[in-house]
């Protein structure tokens, strides 16, 4: 299993310019996350999905987008870019959530993407 | 919204010695906690959790303990190594919430 894969590694926006940062798990977890990590900071929830067709907002949806067609994949959409937005991205999937069992509910992190709009 | 912080940004230590990783929260609600390992340029790594109708869990060389009065939480690292050295995250889980809450991290640094 490659698990949590992301694409771009890295990525330099200019503002009003739109992109999506693709994540693909291959360990048919039912939930699928997106995070942003500013520097010095925790993760922050952007959207969440428990499964294809399903998504929903978490701490920081705003200037975001997502869909989840599938159970592999869970895009993440800017469609106008702002320098607020410069952030390293991170999406993750789980099995389960909060089943109470850590084997399920453990969530696996993709590398990153890092993210620049100037 | 929720408040989970750590006490010290940083913290170093020598190799062989214990690490103890502190975690300070906010909500007394919150039922689920989990600490994360990040390695430079890389994602979060799971390493253990606890729910809070316990108060003592153990894994391999870690163990976390979870204090509800005082609403703190410690990652114990026994017999630290070099590759432990690494930002350190808990996260809390409100059962009102939708999400997990992470602190902002502790930077440790073993020296050989």
């Amino acid at each position: 299993n490659a698990g949590v894969t992301q694409t771009p590694k890295f990525r330099i926006l200019k503002i009003g310019q739109s992109m999506t940062l693709q994540c693909t798990q291959d360990m048919n977890h039912n939930y699928m996350y997106w995070y942003r990590q500013d520097p010095g900071m925790g993760l922050k929830l952007i959207y969440y999905s428990v499964g294809a067709g399903i998504t929903d907002k978490g701490e920081v949806p705003n200037g975001y987008n997502v869909s989840r067609s599938t159970t592999e994949d869970f895009p993440l959409r800017l469609e106008l870019a702002a320098p607020s937005q410069t952030s390293v991205y991170f999406c993750a999937s789980s099995y389960s959530r909060l089943a109470g069992d850590p084997s399920t509910d453990t969530q696996y992190f993709g590398p990153g993407t890092r993210l620049t709009v100037l | 919204g929720e408040s989970v912080g750590l006490h010290l940004p940083t913290l170093s230590v020598q190799e062989g010695d214990n690490s103890i990783i502190n975690c300070a929260y906010s909500n007394s609600a919150s039922d689920y906690f989990i600490w994360y390992k990040q390695e430079s340029g890389k994602g979060p790594q799971f390493i253990i959790d606890i729910r809070s109708n316990m108060d003592k869990r153990q894994g391999q060389r870690v163990t976390v303990l979870l204090n509800k009065t005082v609403k703190h939480l410690s990652l114990q690292i026994a017999a630290t190594q070099p590759g432990d050295s690494a930002v350190y995250f808990c996260a809390e889980n409100n059962p009102g919430a939708n999400n997990l809450f992470f602190g902002t991290g502790t930077r440790l640094t073993v020296i050989p």
